[in-house]
């Protein structure tokens, strides 16, 4: 299996809604990344998970709340978001970092479209 | 200044074209290098990756690395209308923290 699973594809909520994307790998990789990705504009780091711990947080508003049960999955709790946090959210996965020889080759799911009204 | 640096297109060419896409950088901490490719509506897909100046190729993909230059590029010979896609480059440290640096992408279209 070589492939990062993320559900649902598409999510509208309002900004009193509490919602939760997931995502799931069973690659074996030890690194999981949440990113945002605005239209036409690279995606931008929102957190790291590093064998389950959250290793990086990009300063990223509280209403984003991540979780790491297991080495397997990835949550992103949402609340009280605003419209402008609208955009495509995308779950990675690698190797992560191993004996110092750096990341390398992630792995995109094919994301969550969110709309905030 | 950014870190990385790459022309955001569009890029429009006739199919079976040679196409060059580009990105510099001028962080000389970096040591690994990317390509992704992005469809319209779905995550971005590895293409690409080296750490060594030079080139490397795969098919119809060859991906060129400068370090000297701060400068890498990826080829894409007898393009195809099946690579019209956002193409991104993205670049990482050797030493410490999972971050990529991506380019802002350049929209490519292969017109038949």
């Amino acid at each position: 299996d070589t492939e990062v699973t993320q559900t649902p594809k598409h999510l509208v909520m309002g900004m009193t809604n509490k919602k939760s994307l997931k995502c799931e790998q069973h690659m074996g990789h030890r690194a999981m990344y949440w990113y945002k990705q605005k239209a036409k504009k690279p995606p931008e780091l929102m957190f790291v998970y590093s064998y389950e711990k959250l290793s990086i947080n990009e300063s990223v508003p509280s209403r984003f709340s991540p979780e790491c049960p297991n080495s397997s999955l990835l949550n992103l709790h949402l609340h009280a978001l605003q419209p402008e946090d609208s955009a495509l959210y995308l779950c990675a996965s690698s190797q992560g970092q191993t004996r110092g020889q750096g990341v390398f080759g992630y792995t995109f799911g094919s994301g969550t479209r969110l709309t905030v009204v | 200044q950014k870190e990385v640096e790459q022309d955001p297109g569009p890029l429009s060419v006739p199919e079976g074209a040679i196409v060059s896409l580009n990105c510099t950088y001028s962080n000389s901490a970096f040591q690994y290098f990317m390509w992704y490719r992005q469809y319209s509506r779905k995550g971005p897909e590895l293409l690409m990756y080296t750490y060594s100046s030079g080139n490397k190729e795969d098919g119809r993909f060859t991906a060129q690395v400068d370090k000297s230059s701060k400068y890498i590029s990826l080829f894409i010979r007898d393009s195809q209308p099946s690579d019209s896609a956002t193409y991104l480059c993205a670049m990482e440290t050797r030493f410490g923290n999972e971050k990529l640096t991506f380019g802002t992408g350049t929209r490519l279209t292969i017109i038949p």
